[in-house]
């Protein structure tokens, strides 16, 4: 059964101060992995897909990278409105479905 | 692209009542999902449609749960005999055929009382 563990669960940082969160998974055949974004109260926004070992991708403060068996969302300089939970999903080539299996996030608190 | 819109965006509902939720998609996606999402959790997937055909169903899905999308365009959600454990967000996805990225919408939240 596929499986996408994040950690830390939760993440407090000062403005600025930058960090990283992981994203592992146990997939067979990977079609993809995703990173979302998620505001309080509202659905979770797309930010990358990554689709092989070594790709990277960017927007603005945060990069995200890709091994054979864990992702990273690294967030640079880190600004108050970053603050949201990360959800990580892999969707694999298998199956009709096409569907994406998430983690359970990671909370994000920027200080100012 | 207006994105996709769900209705209600809030409901409070007596346990043992029925509700229903809608979803409207980006209207050139053909792919439709519905996950649930409780707190501190990932989305979890319920159902998924290509047009109006209901392709598969999450065993999370019980009997109590139904999904509609006729014509292949909006879809409704509905849950007979509404349990506590029901309480969540019920989150509706859209998507064209080549591409597994799911566009979602804000959600409706769900508590049973």
């Amino acid at each position: 059964e596929d499986q996408v563990t994040q950690s830390p669960e939760a993440l407090r940082l000062q403005e600025g101060e930058s960090s990283s969160l992981n994203c592992s998974y146990t997939v067979s055949g990977l079609r993809g992995l995703f990173w979302y974004r998620q505001d309080p109260g509202k659905g979770p926004e797309f930010l990358f897909t990554l689709y092989s070992a070594g790709e990277e991708k960017e927007k603005e403060r945060l990069k995200a990278t890709l091994t054979k068996k864990e992702s990273f969302l690294h967030i640079t300089a880190p600004k108050p409105e970053d603050s949201a939970t990360y959800l990580c999903a892999v969707a694999q080539f298998s199956g009709s479905a096409r569907q994406l299996t998430f983690g359970s996030g990671t909370q994000l608190t920027v200080l100012p | 692209d207006t994105g996709v819109s769900q209705n209600p965006r809030h409901k409070i509902t007596k346990r043992g009542q029925n509700v229903t939720f809608r979803c409207d998609p980006i209207s050139e996606h053909n792919r439709l999902y519905w996950y649930r999402q409780t707190l501190g959790q990932g989305p979890e997937f319920l159902t998924y449609f290509q047009n109006e055909a209901q392709l598969e169903k999450s065993r999370l899905l019980s009997d109590r749960f139904s999904a509609e999308r006729p014509k292949g365009s909006f879809s409704t959600l509905e849950i007979q005999r509404t349990e506590q454990g029901d309480s969540a967000m019920y989150l509706c996805a859209s998507t064209p055929d080549t591409s597994p990225r799911l566009s979602f919408g804000s959600g409706t939240r769900l508590t049973v009382v």
